[in-house]
């Protein structure tokens, strides 16, 4: 039973433009949800997060959003840049000490 | 301050060997926990500890063992390898369980002849 869902295996986007990445759930007990950033040959290190109270949250070029009711975050990165060419892990947390992970989204930014 | 450490960063294994792969965090956190990444599966959770003397089974525990006898180490043991844990294994740790930002080891690969 998957409870974390990065429908897009994959991404690629011009630089400068915006890009969004999706991630749905099916758990009603998350109530945090993180994402991760992730280059080749690295440990994935912490992005952004956001609390269930809340539906937005913007860090510098990052955004993510959250819709409770859908079960649905979105993180958005504007404007963005080759550097951010990473893949992207959706980490909802709540209800559990288990701490689960999408299967991740691999962004492409093109010069 | 170190951080995260694993070791080794590469290992090749025959089928039916045993190794332990090492990690060590130098920050007092409570709650370390071992991911395997395999193409197409994402991180998945294969155990986790959420303080010293405590383990817990993850989404995929079988063929591995762990423990925890101090706050800073998490080994985690390949009983009798298998080409299936041919993968990249990586360590993290947080704070405590309800602090749930992660700190990551680089990773360790593994393959399994």
């Amino acid at each position: 039973d998957q409870q974390v869902k990065q429908n897009s295996p994959s991404l690629s986007v011009q630089e400068g433009r915006i890009s969004i990445l999706n991630c749905d759930y099916t758990n009603s007990m998350f109530d945090y949800f993180l994402w991760y950033k992730k280059y080749p040959a690295e440990g994935p290190t912490f992005l952004i997060s956001i609390s269930s109270i809340k539906d937005k949250n913007e860090d510098g070029r990052f955004t993510v959003f959250l819709n409770k009711s859908a079960k649905h975050l979105s993180l958005h990165i504007v404007p963005s840049q080759p550097g951010d060419s990473a893949v992207y892990f959706c980490a909802p947390q709540g209800g559990s000490e288990k701490l689960v992970f999408g299967k991740g989204t691999k962004l492409t930014v093109n010069p | 301050n170190a951080g995260v450490t694993q070791t080794p960063k590469f290992q090749v294994l025959k089928t039916g060997q045993s190794m332990t792969l090492q990690c060590a965090q130098d920050m007092n956190h409570e709650y370390m926990s071992w991911y395997r990444q395999d193409p197409g599966m994402g991180l998945r959770l294969i155990h986790y500890s959420v303080g010293a003397g405590i383990t817990d089974q993850g989404e995929v525990p079988n063929g591995y063992n762990v423990s925890r006898s101090t706050t800073e180490d998490f080994p985690l043991r390949l009983l009798s390898a298998a080409p299936s844990q041919t993968s990249v294994y990586f360590c993290a740790s947080s704070y405590s369980k309800e602090n749930r930002k992660l700190f990551f080891g680089s990773g360790t690969q593994l393959s399994v002849l």
